[in-house]
This record gives C-alpha cells, structure tokens and sequence, in this order.
C-alpha cells in the first residue's frame, strides 16, 4: 500500500487560499489520489480525487505533478466553516488506509 | 437518500457484554467496511467486504466478527466488550474495489465500553 506523508495541523486566516501538500513517493501506476474532508462527529466525506495533472471540482482543486510523487489540495478562501480533517488516500488496492490526517483551524 | 445508515447512534455497554453494530446502504454498493476512530486519530480498518458472502480482515480485527449475507447489510458484532473497544464506529460502501470508486461514510456509532 503506497504511503502518505501529510502535515498534522495548519492554521488559516478566513478569505485565504489554504494548500495542503501530500508525499506519495511510492504510488503505484494505477493508483488515484483521493482527498476526504472530516467535520467533528462526523464521518469522512469525499471531496476530490484524481490520477494526473489538476482536478477542479465546487469545492476544491487538486494539483499532480508529473511524476505523481506528492499532491496538493487547494481550498479557495477558506471560511470558520472548513474548519475540519483532510485526509490523502492513495488506492486501489483495497483496503484504503487513513493516517492521522491534516487538522485546519480557520480562524477569523 | 439515505445512503449509509448506523444504527444505534450512542450506545453504552459493560465489559463482557456482546452487542451488534448494524450499518445498511441502500446504493448497491460492492464494498463495504468497517473502522474505529480513538480521539485525535485517523481511521483504522477492522474489516471489510468485496461483496456477499466475502469478508477479510483489516488491520485491527481481534475482538470483532463481520458477516454478510446480503449486498446491503454489513453487521459488525463485538464478542465480548472490553473498555479498550471505547471508540466511534463508521461503516463505509463504495461501488467497487478500483481507485476511483470513493467511498461513503455513516455518521458513526459511538460506543462506550464501562
């Protein structure tokens, strides 16, 4: 199972653009990157995912670079209510496996 | 639109005691899983399921048995409570096993082992 390195906690003013970086140097061919988003009390949510270049979706973008070694989710200015967990998936095969994932406060 | 349903929400046990989490989709989905999330931690995989009949273990399955009978059902049953079970339960479904099949969560089930 590839690995993921991302930073534990980030703090952000609201209105700014939030990037959180994520290593996978031993991602697999067909492995897709998956970013989820975890609210207090609540389960995981998925937000974006992709396998090369950007992704843009309603909430997110997700920048890969060439050699797919790391990827970056980038949350466009960020409000109190982003306030939560981000995890970086790196799959198939199953079973996905979730480290400890990025804590973002949004401060106002 | 119901999607991944927990049930109970909040339940309380004593060591010893058995119970089962119950977790049920209505989405068709293949793959189904189980995690526990002990505060200020990630997810760990208990078990999980490519589809009825076939269940495989995760990473921490000691003291949890699965089964599954149907597509949409994915009971998880705790033997015999112990307090270091104290955790909050999600079940997950997705479409399949590839990459690009994301997986859906329940809001949990938190369970206090006294």
């Amino acid at each position: 199972l590839a690995k993921t390195t991302q930073p534990i906690s980030m703090d952000s003013y609201e209105g700014q653009e939030v990037n959180i970086t994520c290593s996978h140097n031993n991602i697999a061919t067909n492995d897709y990157i998956t970013w989820y988003q975890q609210f207090p009390s609540q389960g995981p949510r998925f937000i974006i995912q992709g396998y090369k270049t950007k992704v843009t979706n309603e909430v997110a973008s997700l920048f890969i670079p060439a050699d797919r070694k790391s990827s970056t989710l980038s949350l466009p200015r960020v409000s109190l209510s982003d306030t939560a967990v981000y995890y970086c998936l790196v799959g198939p095969p199953t079973p996905l496996v979730f480290g400890k994932g990025t804590r973002l406060s949004v401060i106002a | 639109n119901a999607g991944v349903t927990q049930t109970p929400k909040f339940q309380v046990l004593k060591t010893g005691q058995s119970m089962t989490l119950q977790c049920a989709q209505d989405m068709n989905h293949e793959y189904m899983s189980w995690y526990r999330q002990d505060p200020g931690m990630g997810l760990r995989l208990i078990h999980y399921s490519v589809g009825a009949g076939i269940t495989d273990q995760g990473e921490v399955p000691n003291g949890y048995n699965v089964s599954r009978s149907t597509t949409e059902d994915f009971p998880l049953r705790l033997l015999s409570a112990a307090p270091s079970q104290t955790s909050v339960y999600f079940c997950a479904s997705s479409s399949g096993t590839g990459g690009n099949q994301p997986q859906h969560f329940g809001d949990g089930t938190r369970l206090s082992i006294l």
